[in-house]
């Protein structure tokens, strides 16, 4: 069965500092994966979303980036974090049904 | 661009009650899917709907696809706490391999 993880759980960074969350997936292969933010009680922003090594879709212009090293990770970056920055980081990935599956998240504080 | 309305946005009942949810969507789709999630949680997939006319029921949560008119419901059958969560629906457009989240629909069950 497929599972996806992601790390940390949590994390509390100050602004101006780097960002690395990191997102895989095992049981699968090629399979799309995506990044997405939810701000505390709002919907999901899509961010980012891959269909393959390399192969990175932006959907919001931010200090962000993501990259796809390798077919089942995903990672997501910034050099300088801003406060606007915090909030709940999902990945998720999907195969050709298009139906996604999250992982647990990643819940990120900038002070 | 494709846009998903739910409404309502906050539902607040009581138990052994009944309501539903409704999910409008603006352009051409026969792939819809329902998530929920608890607070502080991820994303857990309900339902798929894959077609018009699509029917899926799990307990007390039954949900329906009408393609013709771009609606897609979450009924809630007699209610009870533990269905209290956050409801999101989602749409794929044809041809695309991302997901359009609605805004979600906050359900809140009074003993």
């Amino acid at each position: 069965s497929q599972t996806i993880h992601q790390w940390p759980a949590t994390l509390v960074q100050p602004v101006g500092s780097p960002l690395s969350l990191e997102c895989t997936v095992e049981g699968t292969s090629n399979p799309n994966l995506y990044w997405y933010r939810q701000a505390a009680g709002r919907g999901l922003q899509l961010l980012f979303y891959s269909v393959g090594i390399g192969q990175i879709s932006s959907e919001v212009p931010q200090n962000l980036s993501a990259s796809r090293p390798q077919d089942r990770q995903f990672i997501l970056s910034s050099k300088k974090l801003l406060l606007s920055d915090s909030g709940f980081y999902l990945c998720a990935w999907s195969d050709m049904t298009y139906e996604q599956y999250f992982g647990p998240g990643t819940r990120l504080t900038v002070t | 661009e494709l846009k998903v309305e739910q409404n309502p946005l906050f539902l607040s009942m009581q138990e052994g009650k009944n309501y539903t949810i409704y999910c409008n969507y603006s352009t051409t789709s026969d792939r819809l899917y329902w998530y929920r999630q608890d607070p502080g949680k991820s994303l857990e997939s309900l339902f798929v709907l894959l077609s018009n006319g699509a029917v899926k029921q799990e307990g007390r949560l039954m949900a329906s696809l009408d393609t013709k008119a771009r609606l897609s419901t979450l009924h809630i059958t007699a209610a009870v706490h533990d269905l209290s969560a956050t409801y999101f629906c989602a749409v794929d457009e044809v041809g695309n391999e991302k997901l359009t989240f609605g805004t979600g629909t906050r359900l809140t069950i009074i003993p």
